[in-house]
């Protein structure tokens, strides 16, 4: 079954707004969560890595204010993308690591188109 | 020079036949070695894992890692119209995974 799920899995808005997308580990308690974007035909890009109870650390070139991660508790993370831009449509998706393995699993994604 | 370099393809087989696909890497620090298989639209699932050099099978899949000369290839044999998708090689090491842009596979029926 599904270990992760995402939420919501597509969403259109208007330039300007924000958009929240939840990730929830289903199968464990997840400590450390990663956000990934992927463009049409590119690799997935990590964006920032989620520690729960901590501020996320973001990769470089990735604004931590526009891009705003709350990893509240052990089986959810929220990224918010402040502010939407119609460059900022793409696939998001999370990841965790299942505890005592390198194994990552990918969320199903949200695909986010800004107009 | 690129982390991770997979040629994008796509790549168009007949059903029944033999895919190969392969990634070159450049980071000697790289400990375990994913292939994750997507479907259009939706986010990528983990199809094999390994941590060490030589072939590793599972059903119709065989994944093979070189790490003298950091290169991962995957086979799929019997291959299926169910198989079309894009497949991403993921070498990764201290909690870190690299991405290639992805193998687009199509079977034709």
């Amino acid at each position: 079954g599904a270990v992760v799920s995402q939420h919501p899995s597509r969403v259109i808005c208007k330039s300007g707004t924000s958009v929240k997308i939840e990730c929830r580990s289903l199968d464990f308690q997840a400590t450390t969560m990663f956000w990934y974007r992927q463009f049409p035909k590119q690799s997935l890009m990590l964006m920032a890595t989620s520690n729960e109870g901590s501020k996320a650390t973001y990769e470089q070139g990735v604004e931590k204010d526009k891009f705003l991660i709350n990893h509240a508790s052990l089986t959810l993370s929220t990224l918010t993308v402040t502010s939407a831009h119609p460059e900022d449509s793409s696939f998001y998706i999370c990841t965790l690591d299942r505890p005592s393995t390198d194994t990552q699993y990918f969320g199903p994604g949200t695909r986010l188109t800004v107009l | 020079q690129k982390e991770v370099e997979q040629d994008p393809g796509p790549l168009s087989v007949p059903e029944g036949a033999i895919v190969s696909l392969n990634c070159t890497y450049s980071n000697s620090a790289f400990q375990y070695f994913m292939w994750y298989r997507q479907y259009s639209r939706k986010g990528p699932e983990l199809l094999m894992y390994t941590y060490s050099s030589g072939n590793k099978e599972d059903g119709r899949f065989t994944a093979q890692v070189d790490k003298s000369s950091k290169y991962i290839s995957l086979f799929i044999r019997d291959s299926q119209p169910s198989d079309s998708a894009t497949y991403l090689c993921a070498p990764g090491g201290n909690n870190r995974l690299a991405f290639g842009k992805g193998n687009q596979v199509v079977v034709i029926p």
